[in-house]
């Protein structure tokens, strides 16, 4: 069965510190994993993706994530958090079973960046 | 080029109605993906429609149907609202039947009074 755990529902970090929102998942299947953010009233916008190529993933606005599948985690990170990077963040594992693709997201981590 | 649109933005009714919600697909997509957000929560997958079909469903019940028109926008309905329908709809485009990487619309926020 596939599911999706965001292991902190809340992250706390002053401004220009690292960020680290962790991600673990479960997948009987080859994943695909991503990492979306969501600014207050506001739809999804992708961050970054894994899909079976590099491990270590660059995204937009400076985030990074690792696929790690001995600890089958996906854990976003940052080197210096911006107050811009106030939002929610949600982990995605997408996977074909039978062919058809089976999408579940996680319960959401909320940053907060402190000046 | 536009993104993913959805209308409206904002809805209310009350329970026991009906509601039809809107999405247009990003330019060159032809696969639209419905999601429900409850306030707090991530998005729960409500149903998957590709070539005019429903290809497959999550766990939400008959009252929610969905339509996909020949120029790949997708309609969103649901019956017999319930308090517990209030949330955000998120519909999301992708292609070929698949979604490694959706776009979202900014969802149309649906309040059941």
């Amino acid at each position: 069965a596939q599911s999706v755990t965001q292991l902190d529902s809340h992250v706390s970090v002053s401004e220009g510190t690292p960020v680290l929102l962790r991600c673990n998942y479960s997948s009987s299947y080859s994943p695909s994993l991503f990492w979306y953010v969501q600014h207050p009233n506001k739809g999804l916008q992708l961050l970054l993706k894994y899909t079976s190529a590099a491990t270590l993933v660059k995204g937009i606005n400076g985030f990074e994530a690792e696929f790690k599948k001995s600890e089958t985690s996906f854990h976003l990170t940052k080197p210096s958090a911006h107050m811009s990077d106030a939002a929610e963040y949600f982990c995605v594992v997408s996977e074909f079973p039978g062919g058809y693709q089976k999408v579940t997201f996680g319960t959401g981590t909320k940053l907060q960046v402190i000046p | 080029d536009a993104g993913v649109t959805q209308s409206p933005t904002h809805l209310i009714k009350t329970r026991g109605q009906q509601v039809t919600l809107r999405c247009s697909p990003k330019s060159g997509h032809d696969t639209v993906s419905w999601y429900q957000q409850a306030l707090g929560q991530g998005p729960q997958f409500i149903f998957q429609y590709y070539e005019e079909e429903e290809r497959q469903r999550g766990n939400f019940p008959d009252r929610f149907s969905g339509h996909q028109f020949p120029n790949y926008s997708s309609e969103l309905n649901v019956n017999a609202l319930l308090q517990g329908d209030s949330a955000l709809y998120l519909c999301a485009s992708s292609l070929d039947g698949r979604a490694y990487e959706q776009y979202f619309g900014p969802g149309t926020r649906l309040t059941v009074t």
